[in-house]
This record gives C-alpha cells, structure tokens and sequence, in this order.
C-alpha cells in the first residue's frame, strides 16, 4: 500500500512557465514533507521541505504548498528552466521516527527551450 | 564539504562472490542510510545506524550486512546474493537529531549487477 503517492508519472512544461508537482499521502501521522530532485547517474539532492505545521514554504524559484485536510502537497517552480529537468520525488516523515523516510514513485519532469 | 562518497560507483558481482559497498562523509553527522532503488521506484529504507549503532532494521535479508566501523563510514557486506538484488545503492547521511535530520543528503549510489 503506497502511503505517498505520485500519479503523474512525467510532466513537461515550457521554459519561463511554472511546473506544478503534485503529491498525495494517506497517512496523517506524517508531520514533515520533503521535496528530492535526481539527476541521472546522480543520488537524490534535497530541494525544499514544509513541516504539517505550515501552509507554505518558499525558497527562491521553489514553493511547497501542503493542504492537510486534502493530505496533498504540490511543488511550484517559477520560473521553469531547462536545467530543472529531472525526477523529483516527493518525501514524508513518520512522527514516529526522524530517520524514515517514505518517497513517491517520482515524477519526471522536462523543461523545454 | 556537503558530500557523501561512495565506492565503487559501479559493481557486477556472481552470487558466489562477497563484496562490499563503501560510503563516507565527513559533514559530522551521526546518522547514516542504506536505500535500495529499483528502476523506475522510490528508494526504499533498508538500514539506518545512529550514533554509530543500528536503529533501524527494515526487515532486510541477512545476505546484505551494514557496518558503520565509525561516524564517518558506513559499509554494506554483500554475500549470496540474487540477480533481483541488482539495484541502485544508495548511501546517505544527516546531522542526526533536531528538526534539520530528516533532511538527508545522499551519495551517488552504487549501480549493483548481480549477474
């Protein structure tokens, strides 16, 4: 049974546009969210995380917005560019345990020129 | 430095053959991971050593041995295993308490062939 999902396999947007991942959970006892974005041949890199505390959290290009209630969380980049291209994997972390981590199937996302 | 190194990058084994995956960081922190990663999956938690002991266990086949010899190693014995063990490895690491543990830094992995 997958506790976060990603339903959008890929997503492609134009440059200057905004990309918007989405991520649902089903578990409410998540309390901290976690965006990781990987390039090929490369280890997941941290991007961005929102604790169940907060609405939004925003860090430059990147936005992560968490309803609760809907136990939904998106990822807004604006503007899109080029070398955003890559697999982003939605994370969340059990209140139970600051060492798990449980990660969507990752959505691909490219940018086009 | 904010990385996490990990030897070799690549890896074909038989499943007769031991081997070992190394990982390393030097960022201080005192909590570090094994993730496995099939194509086209999540990572998926298999180890997590605090403080230089294991925490975390998820119910990972005994052919696959962590070791974390001291905070700044971490070390994956590998022994008997299956060509569905063939995988992205993944090795990471975070501060190890507080708020800012969850947020992991990983290492490039290790693709494992077992052929």
């Amino acid at each position: 049974d997958q506790q976060v999902k990603q339903n959008s396999p890929s997503l492609s947007v134009q440059e200057g546009r905004i990309s918007i991942l989405n991520c649902d959970y089903t578990n409410s006892m998540f309390d901290y969210f976690l965006w990781y974005k990987k390039y090929p041949a490369e280890g997941p890199t941290f991007l961005i995380s929102i604790s169940s505390i907060k609405d939004k959290n925003e860090d430059g290009r990147f936005t992560v917005f968490l309803n609760k209630s809907a136990k939904h969380l998106s990822l807004h980049i604006v503007p899109s560019q080029p070398g955003d291209s890559a697999v982003y994997f939605c994370a969340a972390r059990g209140m139970d345990s600051s060492y798990k981590l449980i990660f969507g199937s990752g959505t691909r996302l490219l940018v086009r020129p | 430095d904010t990385e996490v190194t990990q030897t070799p990058k690549h890896l074909v084994m038989g499943m007769t053959n031991k081997k070992s995956l190394k990982c390393e960081q030097h960022m201080g922190h005192r909590a570090m991971y094994w993730y496995k990663q099939k194509a086209k999956k999540p990572p998926e938690l298999m180890f997590v050593y605090s403080y230089e002991k294991l925490s975390i266990n998820e119910s990972v086949p005994s052919r696959f041995s962590p070791e974390c010899p001291n905070s700044s190693l971490l070390n994956l014995h590998l022994h008997a295993l299956q060509p569905e063990d063939s995988a992205l490895y993944l090795c990471a690491s975070s501060p190890g308490q507080g708020r800012m543990n969850t947020e992991a830094f990983f290492g490039q992995g290790t693709r494992l062939t077992v052929v």
